[in-house]
């Protein structure tokens, strides 16, 4: 098993442009959501896939957008890059349960990818 | 909403000795679950361990255990027989009962002396 599976793992953007950050979840997993970790900070919650559709969203502007695929893979998209758009961006994978079990609660993340814009 | 207050920047620990790292939470919710994940230099966060909040007993894993006080609402890890390889980014995370998000503590620094 491949865990969850990030590209690029590291990119620079020019201030303006626009970027595609890609995850592959872990397999039987079909809940993607994306995370912002800046320098020195915690992951901040960006939003949620499920069954290719916007689920869940963080405080974030809609220059930040998403979607998912049928095989549950994930892309993540900014537009009009900003200085402060510089951070790692974390994929987590998750089962969708109906019934909680607490083994199924926990998220599997990519290794991220760092975003520097310039 | 949800947050999540880790309160130590950083820490040092000795090899072989034990450390805690305080966590504390704020929620209006009854069903959730508590996460320390690891983030070592490599960037992948690894579950270390995980709380439910209905259970009163405390979560152990091997060398990591939790110290949880769901009135206090406070989530603190101690990590027993420190190693070399525990130096990480440590965060502690909330994730409610209902909705798959995770919020997280802005993480403690932990440093391991030989």
């Amino acid at each position: 098993d491949a865990g969850v599976t990030q590209s690029p793992t590291h990119l620079i953007k020019t201030r303006g442009q626009q970027v595609t950050l890609r995850c592959s979840p872990k397999s039987g997993h079909d809940t993607v959501s994306w995370y912002q970790q800046a320098l020195g900070q915690g992951p901040q919650f960006i939003f949620q896939y499920y069954e290719e559709e916007e689920r869940q969203r963080g405080n974030f502007p809609d220059r930040f957008s998403g979607h998912q695929f049928p095989n549950y893979s994930s892309e993540l998209n900014v537009n009009a890059l900003l200085l402060g758009d510089s951070a790692l961006y974390l994929c987590a994978s998750s089962q969708n349960v109906i019934v909680q079990d607490a083994t199924n609660t926990e998220a599997f993340f990519g290794q991220g990818t760092r975003l520097t814009v310039v | 909403a949800q947050t999540v207050t880790q309160s130590q920047p950083e820490m040092s620990v000795q090899e072989a000795e034990t450390v805690t790292l305080s966590c504390t939470y704020d929620t209006s919710e009854s069903d959730y679950y508590l996460f320390w994940y690891k983030q070592p230099p490599s960037r992948q966060m690894i579950l270390v361990i995980r709380q439910e909040a209905y259970k009163q007993q405390n979560a152990t894993e091997n060398r990591f255990s939790v110290n949880f006080q769901k009135a206090a609402k406070s989530f603190s890890l101690k990590i027993s027989d420190s190693q070399l390889g525990d130096a990480a980014m440590y965060f502690c995370a909330y994730r409610s009962g209902v909705f798959n998000k995770f919020y997280f503590g802005s993480g403690t620094k932990l440093n391991v002396k030989p």
